[in-house]
């Protein structure tokens, strides 16, 4: 089954320890992005990676990290919590460029940052 | 920079009635994507219908159907026949004709759907 996973669904954690909320997907797609949705604004793109080793930011970076060292998997990271990063993310991929295709989004990852 | 406006946080609907749901966006390209995507309470993003900006045919799928009108970049969504299944968050979302993927979303609108 096609499909996008991301663990851990759920995550209750303090300032300032680190964390890294994974992102996998077995349809060899090669665009992967993460979006964080928050009330009011919707989804906003935090990172986006094209391809292997090729990663850059979206709209907001601010507070992340990622890496991209397998084509499946598209970790993010959060070196110090603070509770503005707060939200609900979503971990996207899809073919790049291919406008009959549509991005597969993953069930999402509630984090809250005391 | 291209933005999408959903001006209607929220609407409700009665069973078996139609609803319209609202979305105009801004972009200079000629060449773009559109689409409406469901968020039901699991919170899982489903992708409802999407729009090619060079069709001009309007695009539908069973009992969804948007109005695209291009000249006045709006991008409405209709559901006819209501169902209480429709209940959830849905989302306009843009996407650029050129080599990315990126989504470009709307605020949303919760739609509530009473028997």
């Amino acid at each position: 089954e096609a499909q996008v996973t991301q663990n851990p669904r759920y995550l209750i954690t303090v300032t300032g320890k680190k964390l890294t909320v994974t992102c996998s997907q077995n349809m060899n797609h090669e665009y992967m992005s993460w979006y964080r949705q928050d009330p009011g604004l919707g989804l906003r793109q935090i990172y986006y990676s094209m391809n292997v080793e090729v990663t850059d930011k979206g709209d907001v970076p601010e507070g992340y990290k990622v890496s991209r060292k397998e084509k499946r998997n598209f970790p993010l990271i959060l070196e110090s919590p603070s509770p503005n990063q707060t939200s609900l993310y979503f971990c996207a991929s899809s073919f790049v460029g291919t406008s009959t295709d549509t991005q597969y989004f993953g069930p999402g990852t509630r984090l809250t940052v005391l | 920079a291209q933005t999408v406006t959903q001006s209607q946080p929220e609407m409700s609907v009665q069973e078996a009635e139609t609803v319209t749901l609202s979305c105009t966006y801004d972009t200079s390209e000629s060449d773009y994507y559109l689409f409406w995507y469901k968020q039901p309470p699991s919170r899982q993003m489903i992708l409802v219908i999407r729009q090619e900006a060079y069709k001009q045919q309007n695009a539908t799928e069973n009992r969804f159907s948007v109005n695209f009108q291009k000249a006045a970049k709006s991008f409405s969504l209709k559901i006819s026949d209501s169902q209480l299944g429709d209940a959830a968050m849905y989302f306009c979302a843009y996407r650029s004709g050129l080599d990315t993927d990126k989504l470009i979303f709307g605020t949303g609108t919760r739609l509530q759907v009473f028997p």
